[in-house]
Order: C-alpha cells, then sequence, then structure tokens
C-alpha cells in the first residue's frame, strides 16, 4: 500500500543550488498537485496537474517548476533555491471530482522537510 | 479564492472533555472538506460535506455543514491524546483538485 511517495524526506541546500523533490503515486489518479506548509500559514497550492502532459499554476508558483510525463510522477524542480523556499513540501494525488463537484479526496503523501541556508 | 477562517487557533483541553471549532468562508463554499493532521505526516480526509445543512458523524466527530454553506463546525465528543493534531478545511470549490486549505486548528489533549 505506497500510496503517494515522496523522496527525500528531508534536505538542506545552500542558497542558489537546485534541486528536484521526487513524486509517485500508485494509485492511477489523474490529479496531482504540490503544496508548501508553513506556520501560521497553512498549506499553498504551487502547481497541479489534471493528468499527464497538462500542468498549471497555483497560488504560489514562483520558483518552481514542475512536469508530468507519466501518470505515476510529479516532480517538482527549485531551480535557485532562496531561504524563502524552506519549508515543508506535500504532495497530493486525486481520484478526480467528488459528486461532480470540485475535488475528491487528497492523499498526501509525508512531506519533503526542505531547509535553505 | 476564498478566504477561510478556522478558530480557535490553538486549543488545549483534558481528556474526556467536549469540543467545537469552526471553519468560515467569506463566500459560498461548493463543498467543503475536513482534514487531520499528526505531526510528521500528510493530512488525512475526515468528511467531505456538500449539501447545506448536513450533519456527518464519524465515531465521536459531528461534522455540521451551515444552511447556507457559508461555514462549518466539528464537534469532537469526549475527546482522547489520539484526537491531538492539526484540524484543517479546505474549499472544494476550484476544480482540477485547487483546494484552498485554511490555516488549521492546533488540537492538544491531554491525558
Amino acid at each position: 500500500n505506497a500510496g503517494v511517495t515522496q523522496t527525500p524526506k528531508f534536505q538542506v541546500l545552500k542558497t542558489g543550488q537546485s534541486m528536484t523533490l521526487q513524486c509517485a503515486q500508485d494509485m492511477n489518479h489523474e490529479y496531482m498537485s504540490w503544496y508548501r506548509q508553513d506556520p501560521g500559514m497553512g498549506l499553498r497550492l504551487i502547481h497541479y496537474s489534471v493528468g499527464a502532459g497538462i500542468t498549471d499554476q497555483g497560488e504560489v508558483p514562483n520558483g518552481y517548476n514542475v512536469s508530468r510525463s507519466t501518470t505515476e510522477d510529479f516532480p517538482l524542480r527549485l531551480l535557485s533555491a532562496a531561504p524563502s523556499q524552506t519549508s515543508v513540501y506535500f504532495c497530493a494525488s486525486s481520484y478526480g471530482t467528488y459528486r461532480g463537484r470540485g475535488t475528491g479526496e487528497l492523499f498526501f503523501g509525508e512531506g519533503s522537510r526542505l531547509t535553505v541556508l | 479564492t476564498q478566504l477561510l477562517e478556522q478558530s480557535p487557533q490553538f486549543l488545549s483541553i483534558q481528556e474526556g472533555e467536549n469540543l467545537t471549532v469552526y471553519c468560515n468562508s467569506s463566500s459560498v463554499f461548493s463543498s467543503l472538506q475536513w482534514y487531520r493532521q499528526e505531526p510528521g505526516e500528510g493530512p488525512v480526509l475526515l468528511v467531505t460535506v456538500v449539501t447545506g445543512g448536513e450533519v456527518k458523524k464519524l465515531k465521536r466527530l459531528t461534522f455540521q455543514f451551515g444552511d447556507a454553506r457559508k461555514d462549518s463546525s466539528l464537534h469532537i465528543t469526549a475527546a482522547q491524546p489520539g484526537d491531538t493534531g492539526l484540524y484543517l478545511c479546505a474549499d472544494n470549490t476550484g476544480a482540477n483538485s485547487k483546494l484552498t486549505f485554511g490555516k488549521g486548528i492546533t488540537l492538544s489533549v491531554r491525558p
């Protein structure tokens, strides 16, 4: 029962470095998304995808890139890390709408804790 | 984008007490989800409410959706230490997995 798998769980970067957070799901979900969680700010949507080859921006996309070449994988790239990107990052997937409205249940990974020095 | 307000922000209670927490919006929800997040883990869905006035029960947790679909409450009866966590409400109005989350309510239940 893997569900949504994120790697790495912890990462420390220096300002200006680049890296990719990996996300994979084995539930054949069409919808995948990336959120960041900061103290007192809740979860904020970075990017999302409604299927392979389709991505779009969320609330806080600056400094991040995504691609969706397969249904299973949705990596998040930090192009030039900044201290403001220190956060916990969550990948989530969903099978679709709930009774035709909005989004069905989101299944989250365990998170990737990133520190940028 | 709807603004979600959750209250109270923090709550610390003794085991066995009852509590109610709230999620309010500036406009009408299409539907609303409640998640619970334990330390070091991702959020897990508790319930989705869709119909105004709807009440759903999950063991000791009772979720209510306001008649006007602009607010929701979560009531926990006889809280247990296992209920400790961050409770998040999420606006499910947006399409394509674009959930908007509130800032969450941190609940601590002391043995």
